[in-house]
């Protein structure tokens, strides 16, 4: 079974830096993409960034390019997001997603628990 | 960016009762491949997105029959054959043909 535990979110003052974990286990972890996606408390679930399993393609939402960097370790079974320069409007709740490479699998993206972020002086 | 629009924006049902969720797509989101790449979630109360159907009809694991999906291109629906309290929560639709992925608005669910 795929899971997916988020961590390293709280609080945080404007301009200031996390980095968030995403755990995976259930699955290789090195033949998935990860995505992350975020959620404003109440509101609806935008995307955030993506990464394929060898970390050489990696994409961004045009809010956080510059800013966000999402990494991964194959080793740790383990997707990071290290957020800079960080906006109240970055307030949210994060999560991590799981996606098989659609070329030989069914592509569905499975999501985490998330873990929440808050900006705020 | 693929504006993905969820109708309606709530859903009062009565237990045993059948609901339906659209989803309408501002582009086609039928792939090269032949697969249509169309998601439902489901967002329980104070849960995560939990997936209940992929590339327009089929269930995830674990997912009851009492949930089917369908459509083609860019008109899609979720249809619940006899809703149970336990479908209570929010329901989207999400498309995975390009980045970046885009979610429909959410459509509540709620018991009579």
């Amino acid at each position: 079974e795929v899971q997916l535990v988020e961590s390293g979110g709280g609080l945080v003052q404007p301009g200031g830096s996390l980095r968030l974990s995403c755990a995976a286990s259930g699955f290789t972890f090195s033949n998935y993409w990860m995505h992350w996606v975020r959620q404003d408390p109440g509101k609806g679930l935008v995307w955030v960034s993506r990464l394929n399993g060898a970390g050489s393609s990696i994409s961004y939402a045009d809010s956080v390019k510059g800013r966000f960097t999402i990494s991964r370790d194959n080793a740790k079974n383990t997707l990071y997001l290290q957020m800079n320069g960080l906006r109240p409007e970055d307030t949210a709740v994060y999560y991590c997603g799981s996606q098989a490479d659609c070329s030989s699998s069914a592509c569905y993206i499975n999501w985490g628990q998330g873990i929440l972020v808050t900006v705020s002086a | 960016d693929i504006v993905m629009t969820q109708t309606p924006l709530s859903l009062s049902v009565t237990p045993g009762q059948p609901a339906s969720i659209s989803c309408k797509s501002s582009q086609s989101l039928l792939y090269s491949d032949g697969r249509t790449h169309l998601y439902w979630y489901l967002q329980k109360p104070g849960q995560s997105p939990q997936l209940l159907i992929y590339e327009v009809s089929n269930r995830f694991s674990g997912v009851p029959d009492r949930f089917s999906g369908s459509g083609s291109g860019t008109d899609f629906t979720l249809k619940i054959s006899r809703v149970e309290a336990e479908d209570v929560g929010v329901y989207y639709c999400m498309q995975a043909i390009q980045l970046p992925l885009t979610f429909g608005g959410g459509t509540k669910v709620e018991i009579k």
